[in-house]
């Protein structure tokens, strides 16, 4: 079985500040991580995702996440963000199944 | 590239209508996903197809709710009767079935059952 925790439900931050969304899992088996970015209104698209090698990944719109295999943990950072990060980010984990496990979602508020 | 296609984005419906929400996988992707989003409940997987075979329709609410895939390129989401409480955004999902690939979402059907 696997589960995802995302530890805050909503993050608010003022615009260049930087921010680190928290995400823990759990699986029996190796796994792969993700994270997805919900705007309003929108379905949900690839931030960037953890398959194997270098426990930094780097994503788009300056988003990046480290994969801490001993801490459970697949937690999101961007150095300094902008009105526009404001969405809904999702983790998910894929293991030994095909079927993807989502989180419950972090609002990120990004105030001026 | 053509994502994942989904119709209607949004309908109304009085409840006790049949709802049909529809779906066109990004082509070439043999997994496809069906997930509805409420603000209690969070993101859940309705239904899974691989190669268009069912294979996990554990989180399908009740007998209310059916899924199909007749060919690899359309799948359908069926509820009947619709009752208010099922009013939710639904996104449909494709995948090739390798388990890092990643999972590309439709812009989703928003449903509301008055």
């Amino acid at each position: 079985a696997q589960s995802v925790t995302q530890l805050d439900s909503q993050v608010p931050v003022f615009e260049e500040a930087p921010v680190e969304l928290r995400c823990n899992y759990s699986s029996s088996v190796s796994v792969y991580l993700f994270w997805y970015v919900q705007y309003p209104n929108q379905g949900l698209q690839l931030l960037l995702k953890y398959l194997s090698g270098s426990t930094l990944v780097k994503g788009i719109n300056g988003f990046e996440a480290e994969f801490n295999k001993s801490q459970t943990s697949f937690h999101l950072r961007k150095p300094s963000v902008h009105i526009s990060d404001t969405a809904e980010y999702f983790c998910a984990v894929r293991g030994g199944s095909y079927i993807p496990t989502f989180g419950r979602g972090t609002s990120l508020i990004v105030h001026p | 590239d053509a994502g994942v296609i989904q119709s209607p984005r949004h309908e109304v419906t009085e409840m006790g209508q049949e709802v049909t929400l529809r779906c066109k996988p990004i082509s070439g992707h043999n997994s496809l996903f069906w997930y509805r989003q409420t603000m209690m409940r969070g993101l859940e997987l309705l239904i899974y197809f691989n190669n268009n075979v069912p294979i996990d329709d554990s989180g399908m609410p009740e007998d209310r709710f059916s899924a199909k895939m007749p060919n690899a390129s359309f799948s359908t989401l069926k509820i009947q009767p619709s009752e208010p409480r099922d009013s939710a955004v639904y996104f449909c999902a494709s995948s090739q079935t390798v388990t890092g690939n990643t999972i590309y979402f439709g812009e989703g059907s928003w449903l509301t059952v008055v």
